[in-house]
């Protein structure tokens, strides 16, 4: 079955420390993952995505396929990074389409001064 | 503003009543979305129409219906309402069936509408 798992509802950090959100999956084939952001009072957006291999805001994720994980990180996290994130699955363009995207519950990132 | 576009934005109503959300997707873009969101819980995936077809479907329940029309909104009903069925309801769009521009897997999400029932 198709799965994304965020373990944390909550992290909290302080300005500058670095920052790991988690991410695992369960996907039988090769998952395209994502993840998206939601700012206060904002729309859900794109934050990344690992066919990229690019890095937003200072964000950078890597696909660790023996791991099934997709961790989003940045080594100095800033006050405006605090937001909603999710990390969301889909199955590519080889398997239908990227009909779906599987998310996760979403992690509640709270950067304090 | 030419972004996906929801309404209403907040709804409250009685269990087994029966309500419709409307979805308007960003202007030139084909897919529209379904998307539940409960109480601590992600994204459920309801379903997707393409250019008035229906393309994909999740866990939608059967009394959940949906359908995209020649101008491309999208209106999801809900009928014979549970206590559990409050929750925010997302619609997202995407150029293709392949969602996303250029197949990216990028969905442009509206701000969504918070179904209450009591």
């Amino acid at each position: 079955a198709q799965r994304v798992t965020q373990p944390e509802k909550l992290l909290s950090v302080f300005k500058g420390a670095p920052v790991e959100l988690k991410c695992n999956y369960s996907y039988s084939g090769s998952p395209e993952l994502f993840w998206y952001v939601q700012y206060s009072r904002q729309r859900l957006q794109l934050l990344l995505r690992h066919i990229s291999r690019e890095s937003i805001k200072g964000f950078t994720a890597d696909l660790n396929k023996g791991e099934t994980s997709f961790h989003l990180k940045k080594p100095f996290a800033q006050e405006e990074d605090s937001a909603m994130y999710y990390c969301a699955l889909s199955g590519g363009p080889f398997s239908g389409g990227y009909n779906k995207l599987i998310f996760g519950a979403g992690t509640r990132l709270a950067v304090h001064p | 503003d030419s972004g996906v576009t929801q309404t209403p934005k907040h709804l409250i109503t009685a269990t087994g009543q029966r309500v419709t959300l409307r979805c308007s997707p960003r202007s030139g873009d084909l897919s529209v979305y379904w998307y539940q969101q409960s109480l601590d819980q992600g994204l459920q995936f309801l379903i997707q129409y393409y250019n008035g077809e229906e393309r994909a479907k999740g866990n939608i329940l059967e009394r959940f219906s949906a359908q995209q029309f020649p101008d491309l909104h999208s209106e999801l009903n809900l009928s014979s309402l549970e206590l559990g069925d409050s929750a925010l309801y997302f619609c997202a769009s995407s150029v293709g069936a392949t969602s996303g521009n250029t197949n990216t897997g990028e969905l442009f999400f509206g701000e969504g509408s918070r179904l209450t029932v009591l």
